[in-house]
């Protein structure tokens, strides 16, 4: 497997436009994390999903952002409309069911809105 | 509630010393215990995983770290701090009860000094 994949890997987009993020898990695995890393805020955690049903979406910011995962092998994270603080790197993660085995993370998407 | 310390924002060491990075969880269920490594501008990378086995870990590039339950701790150890060590350290739990199924401390910078 190629690990998990996420396009775009930079973004720079103006502020007001929309922003798609892409993410493909590991085969198999059930879960699929987003991530949002600043230098203010550190590593957060926006949504999760477990077999593709969103569980805890409390990090979710506002509701500019969204996140579907319509299969299996597919999750976005859209943002709409875009702004300044929004900037940051994104990283998408996927893990199986069983807690005792890691979670494997992207290369993550820097996104800079400007 | 679950909970990841890590008890260090920033750890700074001459090359050639210990490491120490320092990780406590609280917990009401047995958890696996994971340390991930974040060099600059790049993905995060699993260094090593408790998975209630042998309690003392070895993970990759020199690192170990004990679990020690009586003290609810995981902390990372290096006999001797290379130049290439500096990075952030996240100390990750995960259960298989509760709604969060990963949890990660806020990281600690490793600086290495020549």
């Amino acid at each position: 497997d190629a690990g998990v994949i996420q396009s775009p890997r930079h973004e720079v987009t103006e502020m007001g436009q929309e922003v798609t993020l892409r993410c493909k898990p590991i085969s198999g695995h059930d879960y699929l994390f987003w991530y949002r890393q600043t230098m203010m805020r550190g590593l957060e955690l926006l949504i999760y999903f477990n077999n593709n049903v969103p569980i805890d979406d409390s990090g979710m910011p506002e509701d500019r952002f969204s996140a579907k995962m319509p299969n299996a092998s597919f999750s976005t994270l859209k943002i709409q409309p875009s702004e300044p603080r929004d900037s940051a790197v994104y990283f998408c993660a996927s893990r199986t069911d069983r807690g005792d085995t890691e979670a494997f993370f992207g290369q993550g998407t820097r996104l800079t809105v400007v | 509630a679950q909970s990841v310390t890590q008890l260090d924002s920033h750890v700074s060491v001459s090359e050639g010393t210990p490491v120490l990075l320092r990780c406590n969880y609280s917990s009401s269920y047995s958890p696996s215990l994971f340390w991930y490594v974040q060099h600059p501008n790049k993905g995060l990378q699993l260094l090593l995983k408790y998975t209630s086995a042998a309690t003392l870990v070895k993970g990759i590039n020199g690192f170990e770290a004990e679990f020690k339950k009586s003290e609810t701790s995981f902390h990372l150890t290096k006999p001797s701090a290379h130049m290439s060590d500096a990075a952030e350290y996240f100390c990750v739990v995960s259960w298989n009860s509760g709604n969060t199924p990963l949890v990660f401390g806020k990281g600690t910078r490793l600086s290495v000094i020549a």
